[in-house]
């Protein structure tokens, strides 16, 4: 059965210190691994899709990275708008494109 | 560009009641879902439709279902609420394999 878990499940940070967010993973035959960012009371927003292990994405202040049984997140000098909820979701080869999702990991960052 | 739509964006039912959440997207994609989301256990996949006419059991699918007459349109039925099915309820649309999410409907059931 295919399965994610996210770690932590919540972090606080200051404005300007960096960290990183982690995606553990089982699949059978990955297709992708894909980030959302989820602010309260909307839908998840995409961020990022990561296809094979060594692979590695930058958007803005936001770096993921993949590899055989995890994907870290690097958030580096976040700000106070970086303040949400970040999913990982796992999409295994022959899926009708399904994705299975982790359970997230809330980010505060304080000013 | 609307992108994917959802109604209503809130709704209270009693045990018992039913309702139709629709769905509507306007990015021509051929692959929809509908999904679920609890505290503590992420989003949950209810049910999808790979085309339109098509329709396949997800994860949690026992309550609910579903039909895609329209490739635009997907829509979530519940014959008989429960109050185990308060919730927020996200459909998405789906092209090479990137998942396009709607704004999300909270549902009570009292």
């Amino acid at each position: 059965e295919d399965q994610v878990t996210q770690s932590p499940e919540a972090l606080r940070l200051q404005e300007g210190e960096s960290s990183s967010l982690n995606c553990s993973y089982t699949v059978s035959g990955l297709r992708g691994l894909f980030w959302y960012r989820q602010d309260p009371g909307k839908g998840p927003e995409f961020l990022f899709t990561l296809y094979s292990a060594g692979e590695e994405k930058e958007k803005e202040r936001l770096k993921a990275t993949l590899t055989k049984k995890e994907s870290f997140l690097h958030i580096t000098a976040p700000k106070p708008e970086d303040s949400a909820t970040y999913l990982c979701a796992v999409q295994a080869a022959g899926s009708f494109q399904k994705l299975v999702f982790g359970t997230g990991t809330r980010l505060l960052v304080s000013p | 560009n609307a992108g994917v739509t959802q109604t209503p964006k809130f709704r209270v039912l009693k045990t018992g009641q039913s309702m139709t959440l629709l769905c509507a997207q306007d990015m021509n994609h051929e692959y929809m879902y509908w999904y679920r989301q609890d505290p503590g256990m992420g989003l949950r996949l209810i049910h999808y439709s790979v085309g339109e006419g098509t329709t396949a059991k997800g994860e949690v699918p026992d309550g609910y279902n579903v039909s895609r007459l329209k490739k635009q349109n997907f829509l979530l039925g519940l014959e008989s609420a429960a109050p185990s099915q308060t919730s927020v309820y996200f459909c998405a649309s789906s092209y090479m394999g990137e998942q396009f999410f709607g704004p999300g409907t909270r549902l009570t059931v009292l």
